[in-house]
């Protein structure tokens, strides 16, 4: 099975300020890999995903922005954060689309 | 293009089975079940693939209803484990992503 590992766990920002949140898979090859963002008590929403080294499909326009620089490296980030991008951040990781997704620990950002 | 879900929570007693469904807008081609604990990431259930059969998981189980563009997932006997957020994923059409459910809260009380 793959470990996701995402770092850090919690984050308190200042609105306007920069972003990097990271996501490494192991225990696979070439994976899709995901960025969902989930408000407090609400659903998972899919940010990007990607298929593949330096393919990136945006989900929701927004002032996030996604890169896959290794096969198994996944970096969101931001160049000035709003307070409407607080939320619990979580990295997933799939072989294919038949198969399950395997979810980091996830980061929660606090944006004040 | 959200797939809903519904009922939004469910209280249940130790013991007591539940029903959980999910319906899509769009056709489906697979359902994932997925249950998330509170401050905790999403933990895999099951899959459901286009004409495949009924999936099984210790007492937990699901159906796949392609005519009607929905699922449902079964919680029998249920246990105070069961407790969490219940979530169902679509991927509709020939694409890599998943699209989640609203959520269905489950509490189990002793």
């Amino acid at each position: 099975s793959q470990t996701i590992h995402q770092w850090p766990a919690t984050l308190v920002q200042p609105v306007g300020s920069p972003l990097s949140l990271e996501c490494t898979v192991e225990g696979t090859s070439n994976p899709n890999l995901y960025w969902y963002r989930q408000a407090a008590g609400r659903g998972l929403q899919l940010l990007f995903y990607s298929v593949g080294i330096g393919q990136i499909s945006s989900e929701v326009p927004q002032n996030l922005s996604a890169s896959r620089p290794q096969d198994r490296q996944f970096i969101l980030s931001s160049k000035k954060l709003l307070l409407s991008d607080s939320g619990f951040y979580l990295c997933a990781s799939t072989k294919d689309r038949y198969n399950e997704q395997f979810f980091g620990p996830g980061t929660r950002l606090t944006v004040l | 293009q959200q797939p809903v879900q519904s009922p939004q929570a469910v209280i249940l007693r130790e013991g007591e089975d539940a029903v959980i469904n999910c319906s899509s807008s769009k056709a489906l081609y697979s359902v994932h079940w997925y249950r998330q604990k509170h401050g905790e990431a999403p933990v895999f259930l099951m899959i459901l693939l286009k004409g495949g059969e009924q999936k099984g998981h210790d007492k937990i189980s699901a159906s796949f209803n392609e005519k009607k563009q929905q699922s449902s997932l079964y919680l029998t006997a249920s246990q105070l484990s069961y407790s969490g957020t219940y979530f169902c994923g679509t991927e509709a059409g020939n694409t890599d992503k998943l699209i989640f459910g609203t959520g269905t809260r489950l509490q189990v009380f002793p």
